[in-house]
């Protein structure tokens, strides 16, 4: 069946280092990758999207890379801030925006 | 724009008892989602609508009844709660059907005892 699943489950780094989160996924079939943020106490935040056909997207301080050969799915995260800490969540477009979303990873970031 | 909003923000049941979850989108969107997120997993997909007066099963419906009457609101209800349902409850919107960004609210705790 479908899954999205992330390899480690806490990333720890130093305040202005590039921060890389990744994470598997199963589904040959999805249109969209995207990837969230969740602070604390609080709901999801939409991060960037990648579409299936895309190897690369690049936004504000982030860039997600897609290879479609492993299965794989990236987020980089330039000069990574205090702010930035958060769990991040990768998920899939399954159809009518239906998200199946991967387990997360914890990202820390110390001053 | 309030965006999307919950109500309440905690609630502790009995088993048994029932409840229903408000979630409310000021943004006129079409597509509304209800998730749960247990401890240190993802969101899971409850049901979804993809308009008003439209309702539809996602990932693990059992247990769960939704409707959607009016455009802004989207109500999650639990006839008999049981306490495999405690859980942190989020709602979601989007503007299509094309969109990726989905709005979430800022969750609702559920404990049941």
């Amino acid at each position: 069946g479908e899954s999205v699943g992330l390899h480690l489950p806490t990333l720890s780094v130093q305040e202005g280092d590039n921060s890389i989160i990744n994470c598997a996924y199963s589904n040959s079939a999805s249109d969209y990758f995207i990837w969230y943020k969740q602070e604390s106490g609080k709901g999801p935040q939409f991060i960037i999207d990648i579409r299936s056909n895309m190897d690369k997207r690049q936004g504000q301080r982030v860039t997600v890379l897609l290879n479609k050969t492993v299965k794989h799915l990236s987020l980089q995260i330039a000069a990574t801030q205090p702010g930035d800490s958060a769990v991040y969540f990768c998920a899939e477009n399954t159809g009518f925006q239906k998200l199946v979303f991967g387990t997360g990873t914890r990202l820390l970031v110390s001053p | 724009n309030a965006g999307v909003t919950q109500t309440p923000k905690f609630r502790v049941l009995k088993t048994g008892q029932s409840m229903t979850l408000l979630c409310a989108q000021d943004m006129n969107h079409e597509y509304m989602y209800w998730y749960r997120q247990d401890p240190g997993m993802g969101l899971r997909l409850i049901h979804y609508s993809v308009g008003e007066g439209t309702t539809a099963k996602g990932e693990v419906p059992d247990g769960y009844n939704v409707s959607r009457l009016k455009k802004q609101n989207f109500l999650l209800g639990l006839e008999s709660a049981a306490p495999s349902q405690t859980s942190v409850y989020f709602c979601a919107s989007t503007r299509w059907s094309v969109d990726n960004e989905q709005f979430f609210g800022p969750g609702t705790r559920l404990t049941v005892l």
